[in-house]
C-alpha cells in the first residue's frame, strides 16, 4: 500500500453514462497526478495539479473529461457521456513539491469498463 | 488479478539467474529515467531512477545502465526472485515539463 488511495476499484457502466472517480493522495503531498493506461501500454499523462491548481492537461483530455482538486487535497476525475474507448486503468499518483513526479507514488488504479 | 497487459514481451527467467530489460528511448532531452514495476491489479511501482549525466546507478540487486549514444536504457536484476514477477515499464522526464512519459512494458516471469 503506498498511502494513495482510489475509489472505485473497478466501475462498470453503459456507454453515454457519467463516472466519477475519486483519489486520496499521501497527506502531505502538494502534487496529485492523473494518468490513464490501457492494457499492453504504458500508463499515459492526463493531467496533473499542484495543490488546488490544475497546471497542465494532456490532448487526451476531452472535453467530456474534467478533474478538480476543490480544496488542494482528493481529486476527482469525471467523464461524461462515457464511450467504450474510455475503458482503461485510470492511475492517480502523488508527490511532494520540489521533489516532483521522480518522487511520485501511484495508487491502485480505478479500471473502468464501459459496455 | 487482472492482467496489466496481454500483448508485452516476454522475458522467461529462471529463478536465481540474472535479468536484463530493455528500453530505447527518443527524447535526448530527458533529464531522468526511471524504471517501474507494476504487478497485476496494481499502480506502477518506482524502483531506481538515474538522471542523464549518469550512466551507472545501483541499488539492491538493481542496476540501472544508460548509453545516451544510443538512447538506450537497460534494468539489470540480480538473483532474481518469484517475486520479480511483474510488468516492467521504463519512464523519462523532460526538463520543461512535470510528467512521466512511459514506454513500452516487458513482462517478467520468473520459473522457479
Amino acid at each position: 500500500d503506498t498511502g494513495v488511495s482510489q475509489d472505485p476499484r473497478h466501475k462498470i457502466t453503459k456507454r453515454g453514462q457519467n463516472v466519477t472517480f475519486r483519489c486520496d493522495p499521501i497527506s502531505e503531498h502538494n502534487r496529485l497526478y492523473w494518468y490513464r493506461q490501457t492494457l499492453g501500454q504504458g500508463p499515459e499523462f492526463l493531467t496533473y495539479f499542484q495543490n488546488e491548481a490544475q497546471l497542465e492537461k494532456s490532448r487526451l483530455l476531452s472535453d467530456r473529461f474534467s478533474a478538480e482538486r476543490p480544496k488542494g487535497s482528493f481529486s476527482t476525475l469525471e467523464i461524461q457521456r462515457t464511450e467504450q474507448g474510455d475503458s482503461a486503468m485510470y492511475l492517480c499518483a502523488s508527490s511532494l513539491a520540489p521533489g516532483g513526479v521522480t518522487e511520485a507514488f501511484f495508487g491502485q488504479g480505478t479500471r473502468l469498463t464501459v459496455v | 488479478g487482472e492482467s496489466v497487459g496481454l500483448h508485452l514481451p516476454t522475458l522467461s527467467v529462471q529463478e536465481g539467474d540474472n535479468s536484463i530489460i530493455n528500453c530505447a528511448y527518443s527524447n535526448s532531452a530527458s533529464d531522468y529515467f526511471i524504471w517501474y514495476k507494476q504487478e497485476s491489479g496494481k499502480g506502477p511501482q518506482f524502483i531506481i531512477d538515474i538522471r542523464s549525466n549518469m550512466d551507472k546507478r545501483q541499488g539492491q540487486r538493481v542496476t540501472v545502465l544508460l548509453n545516451k549514444t544510443v538512447k538506450h536504457l537497460s534494468l539489470q536484476i540480480a538473483a532474481t526472485q518469484p517475486g520479480d514477477s511483474a510488468v516492467y515499464f521504463c519512464a523519462e522526464i523532460r526538463t520543461a515539463g512535470n510528467k512521466l512519459t512511459f514506454g513500452g512494458g516487458t513482462r517478467v516471469l520468473v520459473k522457479p
